[in-house]
């Protein structure tokens, strides 16, 4: 069993540079989330979707687009890097509704230099 | 005042000992709780979730205080492997953008 999928592991990209990181569950969970967390802090949400063609903002959207054309994919577009974004991504999903807990992938270490 | 506060230790304490840290929460409004563990480098993982009747997993007990609104987590007789850093979750709301992550509380449980 598979569950959260994330690829690549570790990034590093140059300032205005952008890339697009992959999340995939395959337990048909409907709740997608993708956060990052910068060191000795907690994560912050930066997007999330409740259903296939559902996307909504969390707090730290900014510099970040997504999309989910599918149940099982929900990849986080960066377009113009920076300094800022530097941080680890974690993908997680969710059965139901926001009271359900959450399964999270292992995580994409990016760097932006 | 943050919405999620932990204290982020690190608590230090021998194999064998009972520890418990609590996490303040400040929207009256919150819906759920849940604790989650962490290992260095790893992805937060589910321990459990809070009830408000207060649950127990082994050696886990987790409480829910809605009066002064705050959560905690004991462990008893702790093992080395128990050391992790423990977050906290609330959802404050009907929404996902009120899902909110302490900061964790760090665990060291030296031999």
């Amino acid at each position: 069993n598979a569950g959260v999928t994330q690829t690549p592991k570790f990034r590093i990209l140059k300032i205005g540079q952008s890339m697009t990181l992959q999340c995939t569950q395959d337990m048909n969970h409907n709740y997608m989330y993708w956060y990052r967390q910068d060191p000795g802090m907690g994560l912050k949400l930066i997007y999330y979707s409740v259903g296939a063609g559902i996307t909504d903002k969390g707090e730290v959207p900014n510099g970040y687009n997504v999309s989910r054309s599918t149940t099982e994919d929900f990849p986080l577009r960066l377009e113009l890097a920076a300094p800022s974004q530097t941080s680890v991504y974690f993908c997680a999903s969710s059965y139901g509704g926001m009271d359900q807990p959450q399964h999270f992938g292992d995580g994409t270490r990016l760097s932006i230099l | 005042r943050k919405e999620v506060e932990q204290d982020p230790g690190p608590f230090n304490v021998p194999e064998g000992a009972t520890v418990a840290f609590n996490c303040t929460y400040s929207n009256s409004a919150s819906q759920s709780f849940f604790w989650y563990r962490q290992d260095c480098r790893k992805e937060p993982k589910l321990l459990m979730s809070v009830y408000s009747s207060g649950n127990e997993d082994g050696r886990f007990t987790a409480q829910l205080n809605r009066a002064s609104q705050y959560i905690s987590l004991l462990i008893r007789d702790s093992k080395l492997s128990d050391s992790a850093t423990y977050l906290c979750v609330v959802n404050g709301g009907s929404s996902a953008s009120k899902i909110i992550f302490g900061s964790g509380t760090r665990l060291s449980i030296r031999p």
